[in-house]
């Protein structure tokens, strides 16, 4: 969508690599939130962050950590990626507007192989 | 957050309304109804919300039972473009902790 992009889109790495998901955003949006999807799971939600250096996990964020140094980008990091974390990664952002948020945006996915 | 009970899949023919129900008897009195829908392969989409009252914009129609423990999408038109997943949430709204909580959605498929 416009106003946020994922990077890489794609991704192969090995087991035991770090690997760094990049979310940028030009909306200038308050939240932004990392979710994975698995088949038979649905998105999960890995961290949020719910302004500059204020982030906070999810249900599955084991394995993962997260950094907010900017608004406009959100970094998830895997620091000895597992063939488990073999996933479509998605970015999504949103803005409370008077106590409350509108809908989320989401980005268009970072699929990431690890072999 | 309160939980979602949505029929794993549901087909349509083109061209006819498109009815997805939810449950969520266990919703709370500030919890909002969000509709999302995930075409393959894609980022999710926000489709649209409501509280109370029944809402419509230029994608659905929202309509929300009375005592709000269902809810029903309805995409009036529903063409070929329109098979995706589709995601009913509820949750609070306002607040730091804006997290959407996903559950597995309804699998419409449009039939020619």
């Amino acid at each position: 969508d416009a106003g946020i992009t994922q990077s890489p889109r794609h991704k192969v790495t090995e087991t035991g690599t770090p690997v760094t998901l990049r979310c940028h955003q030009t909306e200038n949006h308050r939240y932004m939130y990392w979710y994975r999807q698995d088949p038979g799971h649905g998105l999960r939600l890995i961290h949020y962050s719910y302004g500059v250096k204020d982030t906070d996990k999810g249900e599955v964020s084991d394995g993962y950590s997260v950094s907010r140094s900017k608004t406009e980008d959100f970094l998830l990091t895997l620091e000895s990626a597992t063939s488990s974390q073999t996933s479509v990664y998605f970015c999504a952002i949103s803005e409370p507007l008077g106590g409350l948020t509108h809908g989320y945006t989401f980005g268009s996915g970072t699929r990431l192989t690890v072999v | 957050d309160a939980k979602t009970t949505q029929p794993p899949s549901m087909d349509c023919a083109e061209g006819r309304a498109a009815n997805l129900p939810c449950n969520h008897s266990t919703i709370s009195g500030n919890e909002y109804v969000y509709w999302y829908r995930q075409i393959h392969s894609q980022g999710p989409q926000y489709i649209i919300h409501g509280l109370k009252n029944n809402e419509t914009n230029e994608m659905a129609s929202l309509i929300i039972t009375e005592d709000r423990k269902s809810s029903t999408l309805i995409l009036p038109h529903a063409t070929l473009r329109d098979t995706a997943v589709y995601y009913c949430i509820v949750r609070q709204d306002g607040g730091a902790t804006n997290k959407l909580i996903f559950g597995t959605g309804t699998l419409l498929a449009v039939q020619p």
